[in-house]
């Protein structure tokens, strides 16, 4: 199983809603990570979890708040968030944290169209 | 700062012909480079990866080369069909480092 499921898969909230986008893998990766995409643009890192702990938050604001409950898992909490929010959020895994080691491929979940309106 | 490159935003290729996509880096630290291929509203997929110690590595009708000197590497896709037709990206990653360095694309149209 080399997948990465992500739900839902669109989503559109109000500027005070709260929502959260869900995660989850099965191939024992220890390593998971929060993209944001816009169009015609490289996926941006938002967060990175090594073994369930957070390694990396660029600078992403509080309105975004991640979090790991178990190995398979990884969830991203949304609150108050403004329209250039609007994007497709993407969730990947790899077996280690990046740079750990060579043939350590990342793989992408599908990704949540989001919307705020 | 973008440590990782794709000169041209856009490609177009007869089908069956090849396709070359080319990526450059600044980090010399970089020490595994990976290429994903992307449809439009869809999560990057995985293609083909390469360590810093080969110079080239070859999945079917795909192969990257390294090229260290010059902090360059290319996809070569041989023969070209229009299933190929999406966004490329390059990445890197850094044997200290934490993360995955991303391209800013390339976007390849096979055309019939």
């Amino acid at each position: 199983d080399t997948e990465v499921t992500q739900t839902p898969k669109h989503l559109v909230m109000g500027m005070t809603n709260k929502k959260s986008l869900k995660c989850e893998q099965h191939m024992g990766h220890r390593a998971m990570y929060w993209y944001k995409q816009k169009a015609k643009k490289p996926p941006e890192l938002m967060f990175v979890y090594s073994y369930e702990k957070l390694s990396i938050n660029e600078s992403v604001p509080s309105r975004f708040s991640p979090e790991c409950p178990n190995s398979s898992l990884l969830n991203l909490h949304l609150h108050a968030l403004q329209p250039e929010d609007s994007a497709l959020y993407l969730c990947a895994s790899s077996q280690w944290l990046a740079g750990s080691s060579s043939y350590n491929e990342q793989f992408f979940g599908p990704g949540t169209r989001l919307t705020v309106l | 700062d973008q440590q990782v490159k794709q000169n041209s935003p856009s490609l177009s290729v007869q089908e069956g012909r090849i396709s070359i996509l080319n990526c450059d880096y600044t980090n010399s630290m970089f020490d595994y480079f990976l290429w994903y291929k992307k449809y439009p509203a869809e999560g990057p997929t995985f293609l083909i990866s390469i360590s810093s110690i080969k110079d080239k590595n070859e999945d079917g009708r795909f192969t990257v080369f390294l090229n260290k000197s010059a902090k360059h590497l290319s996809l070569h896709i041989v023969p070209s069909q229009p299933g190929d037709s999406a966004v490329y990206f390059c990445a890197a990653s850094e044997v200290t480092g934490n993360q995955f360095y991303f391209g800013t694309g390339t976007s390849l149209t096979v055309i019939p």
